[in-house]
């Protein structure tokens, strides 16, 4: 059961333009959920999170927005710069349980 | 403060080899858990230590285990390798306690490769 969905393995964007990255989920008990970035040979680290009881969250470059009635999230970048190229895991926090997804691979193209 | 660390950073075992890796966390953490990243399959949950005590654990079979000691440092063993094993093993600290917003911190991995 994956309860923790990014159905975009990958994603190609050009310098300047918005990047949306999808995540879905099908458990609704959650506290957050929160975004990390990962470069290779390192680890996650972590970007943006939304609580329960919000339906966005910003900051600066990156905005998360939540539809629970649809259970989806979206990560929204702009403008998007090569730097950002990475991959990107939406994960679900209920108390100290978390549930990842299987990531989506940004690509900001020069 | 000094972030998750991970030893080994990388490392090449054979079939049937066991292995064991270390986490040291941030300082006033008392949670640690492993993740397993393999491609196309994200971050997949080992298990959660939480003050010397396993407090969750993922869909794994017995071959994996762990430990945390008094100060919080953690190890993970795995025995018996299969090449399926081959993977990069990420370890997470937190406070453990309460929720602010749920962040781990990780540390770099430690890449496994089973020949």
């Amino acid at each position: 059961d994956q309860q923790v969905k990014q159905n975009s393995p990958s994603l190609s964007v050009q310098e300047g333009r918005i990047s949306i990255l999808n995540c879905d989920y099908t458990n609704s008990m959650f506290d957050y959920f929160l975004w990390y970035k990962k470069y290779p040979a390192e680890g996650p680290t972590f970007l943006i999170s939304i609580s329960s009881i919000k339906d966005k969250n910003e900051d600066g470059r990156f905005t998360v927005f939540l539809n629970k009635s649809a259970k989806h999230l979206s990560l929204h970048i702009v403008p998007s710069q090569p730097g950002d190229s990475a991959v990107y895991f939406c994960s679900r926090s209920y108390g100290q349980n978390f549930v990842f997804g299987p990531g989506t691979r940004l690509s900001v193209l020069p | 403060k000094a972030g998750v660390t991970q030893t080994p950073r990388y490392l090449i075992k054979t079939r049937g080899q066991q292995v064991t890796l270390s986490c040291s966390p941030i300082s006033g953490h008392r949670s640690v858990s492993w993740y397993q990243q393999t491609p196309g399959q994200g971050l997949q949950f080992l298990f959660e230590y939480f003050s010397e005590t396993q407090r969750n654990k993922g869909n794994f079979p017995g071959r994996f285990s762990g430990r945390q000691f008094s100060n919080s440092r953690s190890e993970m063993n795995v025995s018996t390798l299969e090449l399926g094993d081959s993977a990069l093993y990420l370890c997470a600290s937190s406070l453990g306690t309460g929720s602010n917003t749920g962040e781990l911190f990780f540390g770099e991995g430690s890449r496994l490769t089973v020949l």
